[in-house]
């Protein structure tokens, strides 16, 4: 069965202050992985996706994850916090056949000091 | 916006009650998925349909069913509502072939 863990329910950084959110998945067949962003009150937001191919994605708003198999890891980061990007963040995982239903972790908060 | 569009927005009822959710998908996507998100549980996939079949089911209760129709539409029926079932209910749709999925606003029930 496939699972994720998303490594901290809140994380606070600094604004300008990399983000590092982290993501461990399991799963018994390549998977494909996915960073959806939920701000207040909203539904949630493809932030990137990884399927096939080159391992490090760039997704919208500067941030960018990196598959690592070896380490069955997707951690999402951004270089420089902006305050604009305090929500939840929710990594997920689908396997490859007929249905492409997602599993999720439990989120990280992200908050953005000023 | 997604292109996903879902209605209504909020809903609140009693326990026992039942209710609707109604859910568009994007242009052109014919997958439909149903997921719950609640405190205690997160994010859980609920039903898929594609092209108005049911392809998929999850943590699904008896007490909820789901259905497409043939303008590709979705809705999501909750019957003999508990206070448990008071959670945002989200839709979301994809193109076949392609696996992420856009999602909607959400519908908010409360159950009183």
């Amino acid at each position: 069965a496939q699972s994720v863990t998303q490594l901290g329910s809140h994380v606070s950084v600094s604004e300008g202050a990399l983000v590092l959110l982290r993501c461990n998945y399991s799963s018994s067949v390549p998977p494909y992985l996915f960073w959806y962003v939920q701000y207040p009150n909203q539904g949630l937001q493809l932030l990137l996706k990884y399927t096939t191919g080159a391992t490090l994605v760039k997704g919208i708003n500067g941030f960018e994850a990196e598959f690592k198999k070896s380490e069955t890891s997707f951690h999402l980061t951004k270089p420089s916090a902006h305050m604009s990007d305090a929500a939840e963040y929710f990594c997920a995982v689908s396997r490859s056949g007929n249905t492409g239903k997602l599993i999720f972790g439990q989120g990280t908060t992200l908050q953005v000091k000023p | 916006d997604s292109g996903v569009t879902q209605t209504p927005k909020h809903l609140i009822t009693a326990t026992g009650q039942r209710v609707t959710l109604r859910c568009s998908p994007r242009s052109g996507d014919l997958s439909v998925y149903w997921y719950q998100q609640s405190l205690d549980q997160g994010l859980q996939f609920l039903i898929q349909y594609y092209n108005g079949e049911e392809r998929a089911k999850g943590n699904i209760l008896e007490r909820f069913s789901a259905q497409q129709f043939p303008d590709l539409h979705s809705e999501l029926n909750l019957s003999s509502l508990e206070l448990g079932d008071s959670a945002l209910y989200f839709c979301a749709s994809s193109v076949e072939g392609a696996r992420e999925q856009f999602f909607g606003p959400g519908t908010r029930l409360t159950v009183l």
